[in-house]
């Protein structure tokens, strides 16, 4: 099956960079996923990585190692706004069709 | 701007009733899913339909059914609710041509409690 790893909560003051990191296990892959979740909110897809390296939108980066089964979600120049749960997923390999399997997410706080 | 909807916000539902939680996608996707969301536990997914009246367990669902008549509408039922089924409930939709580039997309959730 698969499952994923991710730290419950990481803290970081305004305007810094954080890195929130996930490990998997899966039988196979086809890319890691980032989701963003502010609370009392519906989860939004934020980045996707299917080989390995950085891929960066605006202030978010998303990094992936297939060979250590590991990623990383960058933010920098971290706003209050970021204060909000990320989550790391990867494609379930079991039956049909593109499901995800989520990790238990990580609890952003930016402190000012 | 595309939409998953989520016909409640909130719900409390006795034990032992049956209840219905619906969800419209208005983005022609093939594939819609059903999670739920406890604390610590992340999103498990309970039930996905990848095309009108075909569906597919997931990981958790026991003590739920779906139902897909339509190919924009996919509804969970709890067919008689109990109170660890208390729970924010998420409905997502996705393109059955998208290999990840696009993701899903979740509506607001419902969140139900059953007392």
């Amino acid at each position: 099956g698969q499952s994923l790893e991710q730290p419950s909560e990481v803290t970081a003051v305004e305007g810094a960079i954080v890195q929130i990191n996930c490990t998997y296990q899966t039988s196979g892959f086809y890319g890691l996923s980032w989701y963003q979740q502010h609370d009392g909110g519906a989860p939004t897809f934020l980045s996707y990585n299917a080989l390995d390296g950085l891929e960066e939108t605006g202030r978010f980066s998303s990094f992936l190692s297939r060979s250590d089964s590991y990623g990383y979600l960058l933010l920098q120049e971290l706003q209050m706004k970021d204060s909000a749960s990320y989550f790391c997923a990867v494609r379930d390999q079991r039956g049909y069709g593109n499901k995800l399997v989520f990790g238990a997410g990580t609890i952003l706080r930016v402190k000012s | 701007d595309v939409k998953v909807t989520q016909s409640s916000r909130y719900l409390v539902k006795r034990t032992g009733e049956k209840v219905f939680l619906e969800c419209v996608q208005d983005m022609d996707h093939e594939n819609m899913f059903w999670y739920r969301q406890d604390p610590g536990l992340g999103l498990r997914l309970i039930y996905f339909s990848y095309d009108v009246k075909m569906k597919e367990k997931g990981d958790i669902p026991e003590g739920y059914s779906v139902s897909r008549e339509k190919k924009e509408r996919f509804s969970l039922i709890l067919e008689s609710a109990s109170t660890n089924q208390t729970s924010m409930y998420l409905c997502a939709s996705s393109s059955s041509q998208d290999r990840g580039r696009y993701g899903y997309t979740f509506g607001s959730g419902t969140r139900l409690t059953v007392v």
